[in-house]
């Protein structure tokens, strides 16, 4: 069974601009979250998609956001970039809520920001 | 703040030794543990997972132990192999949290030969 795959794996942007990027969950599962990876503050929780609606988010600005298609596919979009959203951006799927099954990650999508 | 953490940043090991990982999580309330393994390029991998209906759980070479009274979370790994050379993370949530991790800051394994 193929793993969580993250697309593009790496991107450079230029402060200001845009950017988008692409997760699909193992297949079977329905749930979809984002996590973004820093030296500076570790693994930290953006949102969580399940079965198309956004279930939880974390304290980031609205800046970030993210949807999930009909196929558990999800994207997130960075909005208005900034040095600091510099960072390993994590996608996971699971085939329930934490407890039931475990997060699995894909090898994310490294983003500098210049 | 309710936070995940862990006591030693870097851990050096002999292969063949245990390792044993340490974590302290401060919500009571959580009741779902988990623990990764992060090489470089790469994500976390699940290694082992524990709810918090139990105090202990194997799986292969690492066993995960829960003392809820003081909080506390372990990894011991048993053998270590150079392959065992990674950072390793654990979060902890609460099933009302639906998916949100949280993680503690990470310690690094060192295998030496």
């Amino acid at each position: 069974k193929a793993g969580v795959t993250q697309t593009p794996r790496y991107l450079i942007k230029t402060r200001g601009q845009q950017v988008t990027l692409s997760c699909s969950p193992i297949s079977g599962h329905r749930s979809v979250s984002w996590y973004q990876q820093t030296p500076g503050q570790g693994l930290q929780f953006l949102f969580e998609y399940f079965s198309e609606t956004q279930r939880n988010k974390g304290n980031f600005p609205g800046r970030f956001s993210g949807r999930q298609f009909s196929n558990s596919r999800s994207e997130m979009n960075v909005s208005t970039l900034e040095l600091g959203d510099s960072a390993l951006y994590l996608c996971a799927s699971s085939l329930g809520s934490a407890g039931d099954s475990p997060l699995h990650f894909g090898n994310g999508t490294r983003l500098t920001v210049t | 703040g309710e936070s995940v953490g862990l006591h030693l940043p870097t851990l050096s090991v002999q292969e063949g030794d245990n390792s044993i990982i340490n974590c302290a999580y401060s919500n009571s309330a959580s009741d779902y543990f988990i623990w990764y393994k992060q090489e470089s390029g790469k994500g976390p991998q699940f290694i082992i997972d524990i709810r918090s209906n139990m105090d202990k759980r194997q799986g292969q070479r690492v066993t995960v132990l829960l003392n809820k009274t003081v909080k506390h979370l372990s990894l011991q790994i048993a053998a270590t192999q150079p392959g065992d050379s990674a950072v390793y993370f654990c979060a902890e949530s609460r099933k009302a949290a639906g998916n949100k991790l949280t993680f503690g800051g990470g310690t690094r394994v060192l295998v030496k030969p």
